[in-house]
């Protein structure tokens, strides 16, 4: 199984600001299939990244996603008042599908 | 208009069984793979089980291998969890989603809003 290991578990910014968000994977990840999740306070995940570095449809440009191999990044280049929330990376490259332990951005 | 809407869920004791379904629109379901995934109060994501478009390939966690089958109705456009041996760890909040990929390596793009389903005695 891939453990995947997210950093930091906490990220406290202010609207406006740049966020980096981290994925790093136990072993490489096949074909760069990797996904990000967007999860806010009662309300299922929402794709925003497949593939390492493709936006899902709807996704505002401020996301974006890179990587490969073991290490993948998330960034929101300016973060609006709807980004504060719970991100998720997962790991499609084996079937035994596995999900990050979560970064919270919040509100500095 | 996508849609995936859970039901089902309730208060079980442990040892006990559930049956979870997922009904889906908006979408030809028979051509895409269909996923269950679960989230325990104030925890993260777990992927639970996976089943192909046919319905002639099904993935599982290895926390519910035994215990847990996932199958569909393509007739009915619905997915189901059947749940047996349930612990007091399998307490959570469990999505359906549309799964895209092949062969068990899936990623999620339409997600229901999930069925609590608490085990307690």
């Amino acid at each position: 199984e891939i453990v995947l290991t997210q950093s930091p578990g906490t990220l406290s910014l202010s609207p406006g600001e740049r966020a980096t968000l981290s994925c790093r994977a136990s072993q490489s990840v096949t074909s760069s299939y990797l996904a990000w999740y967007q999860q806010k306070p009662g309300q299922a995940p929402r794709l925003l990244i497949y593939g390492a570095s493709s936006r899902a449809t709807g996704i505002p440009d401020r996301f974006s996603g890179s990587g490969s191999g073991t290490d993948f990044t998330l960034t929101i280049s300016r973060l609006e008042p709807e980004d504060f929330a719970v991100y998720y990376c997962q790991q499609y490259g084996s079937s035994q599908l596995t999900f990050g332990g979560g970064t919270k951005v919040e509100i500095k | 208009e996508v849609e995936v809407l859970e039901s089902g869920g309730g208060l079980v004791q442990p040892g006990g069984s559930l049956r979870l379904s997922c009904a889906a629109s908006g979408f030809s379901f028979s051509t895409y793979a269909m996923t269950w995934v679960r989230q325990a109060p104030g925890k993260g994501l777990e992927w639970v089980s996976a089943i192909s478009g046919s319905g002639g390939s099904t993935y599982q966690a290895e926390s519910v291998r035994g215990r847990f089958t996932i199958s569909r109705d393509s007739s009915k456009n619905t997915l189901f969890l059947q749940m047996n041996r349930l612990r007091a760890e399998d307490t959570a909040v469990y999505y359906c989603a549309r799964a895209v990929g092949t062969k068990g390596k899936y990623y999620f793009d339409y997600w229901g809003q999930g069925a609590l389903v608490t085990v307690s005695s």
